[in-house]
């Protein structure tokens, strides 16, 4: 167990749905990771919190968007979805942005029907 | 940029065998190397990391990794697999200045024979 909770664990919607992923750091963590992961693009980097403030993007879509809150548990929101958003959502914390070790949850699998 | 090749996508061991699962990564300065795995349904656990410093580094579950920077490659080992051992196999480089996120291999599988 790393520690890091996400929510749900299974997401099954239908295209042009919104849905929000929850993901709890582990205790003491600052910095919050979004990953996806899918078939044909592997593991890629959507975003970056870190206390609050985003601090860096990746391959993340407009139809995207996350948060970290002040109790620092972040949300990733996907709009609009399309079958091709299907996919295992992590999440992942660190004590601070750099080389302090990521660890991941479980992951969200969203099915876009 | 950074990126990360892991030359095989499925590898097939028997069981009591050797692993050596390859990674190599191109990066322009000094690079953060990590191997994760990942279990059916599960989430990465990470195995190993070298930051510095003594370039065989030992990780959990009896696997090591080698850092040979003339060769760009971050090879991870295990003298015996174990049954368990089948999975998931991620290399990832850190780029400092790219947000400090994870740069993924595109993963190596891993399937042990009895």
């Amino acid at each position: 167990d790393s520690g890091v909770t996400q929510t749900p664990k299974h997401l099954i919607t239908a295209t042009g749905q919104r849905v929000t992923l929850r993901c709890s750091p582990r205790s003491g963590d600052l910095s919050v990771y979004w990953y996806q992961q899918s078939l044909d693009q592997g593991l890629q980097f959507l975003i970056q919190y870190y206390n609050g403030e985003e601090r860096a993007k990746g391959n993340i879509l407009e139809r995207f968007s996350a948060q970290q809150f002040p109790d620092l548990h972040s949300e990733l929101n996907l709009s609009s979805l399309e079958l091709g958003d299907s996919a295992l959502y992590f999440c992942a914390s660190s004590l601070r942005p750099g080389t302090d070790t990521q660890y991941f949850g479980p992951g969200t699998r969203l099915t876009v029907l | 940029a950074q990126s990360v090749t892991q030359p095989d996508i499925h590898i097939t061991v028997s069981e009591g065998a050797s692993l050596e699962l390859r990674c190599n990564y191109s990066y322009g300065a000094t690079p953060y190397l990590f191997w994760y795995v990942q279990s059916p349904g599960q989430g990465l656990q990470l195995l190993l990391k070298y930051f510095s410093g003594d370039t065989l580094v030992q990780g959990i579950k009896g696997f090591e990794a080698e850092f040979k920077r003339s060769q760009s490659s971050f090879n991870l080992r295990k003298p015996s697999v174990h049954w368990s051992d089948a999975a998931e196999y991620f290399c990832a480089v850190v780029g400092l200045e790219a947000g400090n996120m994870l740069t993924f291999g595109g993963g190596t599988r891993l399937m042990v024979k009895p």
